[in-house]
């Protein structure tokens, strides 16, 4: 079946620091990848995606590239701050479906 | 400006009630979904639909019911067959037949029992 597995948190990390969150993927055919971010009492909002091998999907600073080998599509930024405190979600549709699947969310917290 | 708008942002149900919530999109998207949220846990899907006056079930269908009269349009109603209501509602929606193509979401309805 197609699921997405992410870093659990929560993560807590100081200003500026260097921020990796892991997602892995399983999928049944050929899967665009995405990672949404939801801040306190919102909904989802795009942060970046993918859609072939190799791809590299950046905004805002944070950056993940489409790593068919390893099924992986891990986020990271180089120096984060306060701001980007949120619940950051990984997921992926299936070519020809468009259900999105999720990952479980990883709550980041970012300290002055 | 183009979005999603759902309503209200937080409800109130009693023992035996079914309440609806709302979902107005102005994308001219052909595709909605409705997710829920428990604290802790991704979105499960709960029904799509791709078309007016079409709609399939998703991962967790039981005690909800929708309808799709119009494209703008589609409301969720949580029936009193829903043991376990309280959660987060958030509805979407994308281009139609297009998978890598992003879902555009609502602020979500919160929902509680009283």
């Amino acid at each position: 079946g197609n699921s997405v597995t992410q870093m659990e948190g929560p993560v807590t990390l100081s200003e500026e620091a260097f921020l990796t969150i892991n997602c892995t993927y399983t999928a049944t055919g050929y899967p665009s990848l995405f990672w949404y971010v939801q801040y306190p009492g919102e909904g989802l909002q795009l942060l970046l995606k993918a859609t072939k091998a190799d791809d590299k999907g950046s905004n805002k600073g944070f950056e993940a590239t489409y790593r068919k080998e390893t099924t992986s599509f891990h986020l990271e930024k180089g120096s984060v701050q306060v701001s980007d405190s949120a619940v950051y979600f990984c997921a992926l549709t299936i070519q020809g479906a468009q259900k999105l699947v999720f990952g479980q969310g990883t709550r980041l917290t970012i300290n002055p | 400006d183009g979005g999603i708008t759902q309503s209200p942002k937080y409800l109130f149900r009693k023992e035996g009630q079914n309440v609806t919530l709302s979902c107005e999109q102005n994308l001219n998207h052909d595709a909605m979904y409705w997710y829920r949220q428990d604290p802790g846990q991704g979105l499960r899907l709960i029904y799509y639909s791709q078309i007016v006056n079409d709609f399939q079930k998703g991962d967790i269908a039981e005690g909800y019911s929708v309808s799709r009269e119009k494209k703008e349009s589609f409301p969720l109603t949580v029936t009193s067959a829903q043991k376990n209501p309280t959660a987060f509602y958030l509805c979407a929606s994308s281009t139609q037949g297009a998978s890598n193509q992003p879902q555009h979401f609502g602020d979500g309805t919160r929902l509680s029992i009283l």
